[in-house]
């Protein structure tokens, strides 16, 4: 079974310092997709960034950035400069792609908090 | 261009009761997804259509059922109500294009099962 895993359920940051959060995740699939979403308190949840398993280099979005690494199955985001508007549950999740069906796997999410 | 939007945004039912979640994709998307969330447990994946045909099912008890109509507007049904019912419920629509696999979430609709 395809799982994806979040060992951090709260963390926290102080201002303008760097965070990294982690993820892994099980599949035997080769054609996958990796995801870290961004839900703010009370807000919609929106894409922070994404990474394709046959690229072998490491999606980055301004102050996001994440460590791909296939072999070991793990995906951590790493949020440089923290920013109070950074607080919110961040979610690692994976889609395979078998027959062009659609199947999401998130894991239970890390609850950020940035410190002024 | 709107976003996903989804009704009603809160509801209170007692148990035994049925209920109905309405999902209006983003315009131009034809697949829709459902997600249940609660606290610890995450997002656990319900349902995803695509051009009015279940794709996908995720791990749920058959009194949970979803359609989508032609214009993708998407309802889910949850019948006879049970306490553990109570959750936050998400919709998303994807447009399968260049950016595969990328989800746009509506606000959810918040279920308390009394």
């Amino acid at each position: 079974a395809q799982t994806v895993t979040q060992s951090q359920p709260e963390m926290s940051v102080q201002e303008a310092e760097t965070v990294t959060l982690s993820c892994t995740y099980d599949t035997s699939e080769n054609n996958y997709y990796l995801f870290w979403y961004k839900q703010p308190p009370s807000r919609q949840m929106i894409l922070v960034i994404r990474q394709e398993a046959y690229k072998q280099q490491n999606a980055t979005e301004n102050r996001f950035s994440v460590n791909f690494q296939k072999a070991a199955k793990s995906f951590s985001l790493k949020i440089s400069d923290s920013q109070l508007g950074d607080t919110a549950m961040y979610f690692c999740a994976f889609i395979s792609l078998p027959s062009g069906t659609y199947k999401y796997i998130f894991g239970t999410g890390t609850r950020l908090k940035v410190l002024a | 261009k709107a976003g996903v939007t989804q009704t009603p945004r809160y509801l209170i039912k007692t148990r035994g009761q049925q209920v109905t979640l309405s999902c209006s994709p983003i315009s131009g998307h034809r697949s829709v997804s459902w997600y249940q969330q609660t606290p610890g447990q995450g997002l656990q994946f319900l349902f995803e259509y695509f051009s009015e045909t279940q794709r996908n099912k995720g791990n749920f008890p058959g009194r949970f059922s979803g359609r989508q109509f032609s214009n993708s507007r998407s309802e889910m049904n949850v019948s006879t109500l049970e306490l553990g019912d109570s959750a936050l419920y998400l919709c998303a629509s994807s447009s399968r294009g260049p950016r595969t696999g990328e989800l746009f979430f509506g606000e959810g609709s918040r279920l308390t099962v009394l």
